[in-house]
């Protein structure tokens, strides 16, 4: 089946820093979305993007489906951006099964 | 929590007892599905719907039964728990099969 990797796996950053994280797949997927665990569990959808780019205040997202990686973008990071972060792909060999990547745990601190 | 509860939110219970968990969407949304989260492992589908009666498996399935008699109710049944079902269980929604997911709150299950 699909394999969906996430880097890095753990990432620690000052408060005001801005940080990439990075989403590959190892075949092709008809959409991939973005989530946010935060620290007490809630699981909050950044974005729904299959391709293209995406901004939503300080964060945005590039899906480069031809070339099977997505990007996650945190620009001025704070500490309510502390969880963790996931990708999830909806693979074209089974429709409607989406896999998740392992995720990015992030810490932001003052 | 955008239309999407799930019951209840903490259950511990006995090796062997059986135990249903409810999602309940008040979005009119088609798909519904059920992941466990573990550690070292994830977030993992257990089962999903498509619509009112139709269901079908996950990566993990094994152990789990669904059923879906009206549009808002997704309940997840372990027939006769095991320790190796302790989990977080996650209910999810969709539009359809290209729309993003909203998450429910979560159920924390502990079987002992």
């Amino acid at each position: 089946g699909i394999q969906v990797e996430q880097s890095p796996p753990d990432l620690i950053l000052q408060e005001g820093a801005n940080s990439t994280l990075r989403c590959n797949f190892s075949d092709s997927v008809n959409n991939l979305q973005w989530f946010h665990q935060n620290p007490w569990g809630q699981l909050i959808n950044l974005f729904y993007i299959p391709s293209g780019t995406k901004q939503n205040g300080r964060l945005s997202a590039t899906t480069v489906a031809t070339e099977r990686y997505s990007l996650l973008y945190i620009s001025s990071s704070q500490t309510t951006d502390s969880g963790v972060y996931f990708c999830a792909v909806d693979p074209k060999t089974s429709y409607d099964k989406v896999i998740f990547g392992p995720g990015t745990s992030l810490s932001v601190i003052p | 929590d955008a239309g999407i509860t799930q019951s209840p939110r903490h259950k511990v219970t006995e090796t062997g007892t059986p135990v249903t968990l409810r999602c309940h969407q008040t979005e009119n949304h088609r798909y519904m599905y059920w992941y466990r989260q573990d550690p070292g492992h994830g977030l993992r589908l257990i089962h999903y719907s498509y619509g009112v009666k139709d269901t079908d498996k996950g990566e993990v399935s094994d152990g789990y039964s669904v059923s879906r008699s009206k549009t808002e109710d997704f309940l997840l049944t372990l027939e006769s728990a095991t320790s190796s079902q302790t989990s977080v269980y996650f209910c999810a929604i969709s539009v359809g099969a290209n729309y993003g997911y909203t998450f429910g709150s979560g159920t924390r299950l502990t079987v002992v």
